[in-house]
C-alpha cells in the first residue's frame, strides 16, 4: 500500500539556519502531496501542498517540490524561527486516503 | 478554518467505562476519518466514512466503533474503555482537492 518515510530523529538547530527534513514515498497512481505541522497541545496544520509532479508548495517560507523521479517531497526552510519548533508531518493522499510519515520533531534554539 | 469541532477535548474516565467521542463538521463533507496519535507510532487510522451510515476500518479499529447518521457527525466510541487507549484522537475531514483537514483533538486519559 501507500506510505510515506521521513528521516529518523528529531532536529535541533539554532535560529536561523537551514532546515531541510527529508521525505520519501511509495504510491500507486498521482497522490497528492502534503506537510502538516503540529504545535504543542494542538492538532495538525496544513503547511503546505503539491498536486501533480514539479508542483513547488509554499507557505510561511517553507517549500517543497514534488519529484515524481526520486518519489520525493523534502521540506525546506532557508532560515528557521524560533516560532518554528513544532512537529512536521509529511502525508500522501490518494483515494480518500492519507498516509502519514512518523512525523520529525524541529527544535530550534535563539 | 475548516469548521471541525471535537468534543470533549479532554477527558478522563475509568478502565470499563463507555466514552464516547464527538466529531462535528459544517463544511458538508462526504469522508470523515478518526485517528489516534501516539508517541513513536506518529497517527494512525481508527475508522473511516465515506457517507452517512458508511463507515469502514483503518489499521487499528479492534476496541472501537463508529457511528454516522448525520452528514455532519461522527461518533468514535470506545465500548469498555482500557489504559491502551489512552492517546490523543483527532477526526478529519476530506476536503477540496484531496486535502485533508483535522480537529483540534480530543486527549482521553483511561486510569
Amino acid at each position: 500500500g501507500d506510505s510515506v518515510t521521513q528521516m529518523e530523529g528529531p532536529v535541533t538547530l539554532s535560529e536561523e539556519a537551514c532546515l531541510t527534513i527529508n521525505c520519501t514515498y511509495t504510491a500507486t497512481g498521482y497522490p497528492s502531496l502534503f506537510w502538516y505541522v503540529q504545535y504543542p497541545g494542538e492538532g495538525l496544520q496544513l503547511l503546505l501542498k503539491a498536486t501533480k509532479a514539479d508542483d513547488k508548495g509554499s507557505n510561511k517560507g517553507f517549500e517543497a517540490t514534488y519529484r515524481k523521479e526520486t518519489t520525493s517531497f523534502h521540506l525546506e526552510k532557508g532560515s528557521v524561527q524560533v516560532s518554528d519548533s513544532a512537529v512536521y508531518f509529511c502525508a500522501l493522499s490518494g483515494n480518500n486516503r492519507l498516509a502519514f510519515g512518523k512525523g520529525n520533531q524541529v527544535v530550534v534554539i535563539p | 478554518d475548516a469548521g471541525i469541532t471535537q468534543s470533549p477535548r479532554h477527558k478522563v474516565t475509568e478502565t470499563g467505562t463507555p466514552v464516547t467521542l464527538r466529531c462535528h463538521q459544517t463544511e458538508n463533507h462526504r469522508y470523515m476519518y478518526w485517528y489516534r496519535q501516539d508517541p513513536g507510532h506518529g497517527l494512525r487510522l481508527i475508522h473511516y466514512s465515506y457517507g452517512v451510515k458508511d463507515t469502514d476500518k483503518g489499521e487499528v479499529s479492534d476496541g472501537y466503533s463508529v457511528s454516522r447518521s448525520k452528514t455532519e457527525d461522527f461518533l468514535l466510541t470506545l465500548e469498555s474503555a482500557t489504559s491502551s487507549q489512552t492517546s490523543v484522537y483527532f477526526c478529519a475531514i476530506s476536503g477540496q482537492g484531496n486535502t485533508i483537514y483535522f480537529g483540534e483533538g480530543s486527549w482521553l486519559t483511561v486510569v
